[in-house]
């Protein structure tokens, strides 16, 4: 058990729709990431904050967004979905930003867009 | 792209075997770090390796880093069935902390 706590574990909704998924970070992680990986395009860095704030952006579509809220819990919202946003969410969280930085994954959130 | 790309895609070995599997990456880095991935679960932090660091062990883990060839490897030794899963490297570099995976190396060991 890493310590990231992902919810909801699996998702189906329809296109068009819009779906948030939640992550908890391990006690006392500043920093949380999300990641899609799918069958494709492989593990994808999509948004990294660090205490509460944005501090870096990978390849995430203008149709999601996240946050992280002041007890640093993350979401991510997906709207608009569309078939291809099927994958799986990870969520992942670390001590802090900067280099040589463990990051622990969640189970991740399986997200079927039908 | 920024992400390590892991060598061979797949390898399958008998269990007591070793395993090797490579990545290379594009980038300058400060550490690269090998995880791995069950079907279908979350990743796994195996080792970190920082890169004024040639190589490491960790139980049945060996990681080198080459960063004149931008490369490394991780040695699985005396395999084992449950060593069944795929392996990703991830490259952390200057800019902030995040990591770029690579494509996954698929490891089975066949009891």
């Amino acid at each position: 058990d890493s310590g990231v706590t992902q919810t909801p574990k699996h998702l189906i909704t329809a296109t068009g729709q819009r779906v948030t998924l939640r992550c908890s970070p391990r006690s006392g992680d500043l920093s949380v990431y999300w990641y899609q990986q799918s069958l494709d395009q492989g593990l994808q860095f999509l948004i990294q904050y660090y205490n509460g704030e944005e501090r870096a952006k990978g390849n995430i579509l203008e149709r999601f967004s996240a946050q992280q809220f002041p007890d640093l819990h993350s979401e991510l919202n997906l709207s608009s979905l569309e078939l291809g946003d099927s994958a799986l969410y990870f969520c992942a969280s670390s001590a802090r930003t900067g280099l040589g930085n463990t990051i622990y994954f969640g189970e991740g959130s399986w997200l079927t867009v039908v | 792209s920024q992400q390590g790309e892991e060598d061979p895609q797949a390898l399958s070995i008998q269990e007591g075997e070793n395993a090797t599997m490579n990545c290379s990456y594009k980038t300058s880095i400060n550490n690269l770090q090998w995880y791995r991935q069950n079907s279908g679960r979350g990743l796994v932090h195996l080792i970190l390796i920082r890169s004024n660091e040639r190589e490491k062990h960790s139980g049945r883990l060996r990681v080198t880093l080459d960063t004149s060839k931008k490369s490394s490897s991780l040695l699985i030794t005396a395999s084992r069935a449950a060593d069944t899963a795929s392996y990703f490297c991830a490259t952390g570099w200057n800019t902030g902390n995040q990591f770029y995976f690579g494509t996954g190396t698929s490891l089975t060991v066949i009891p």
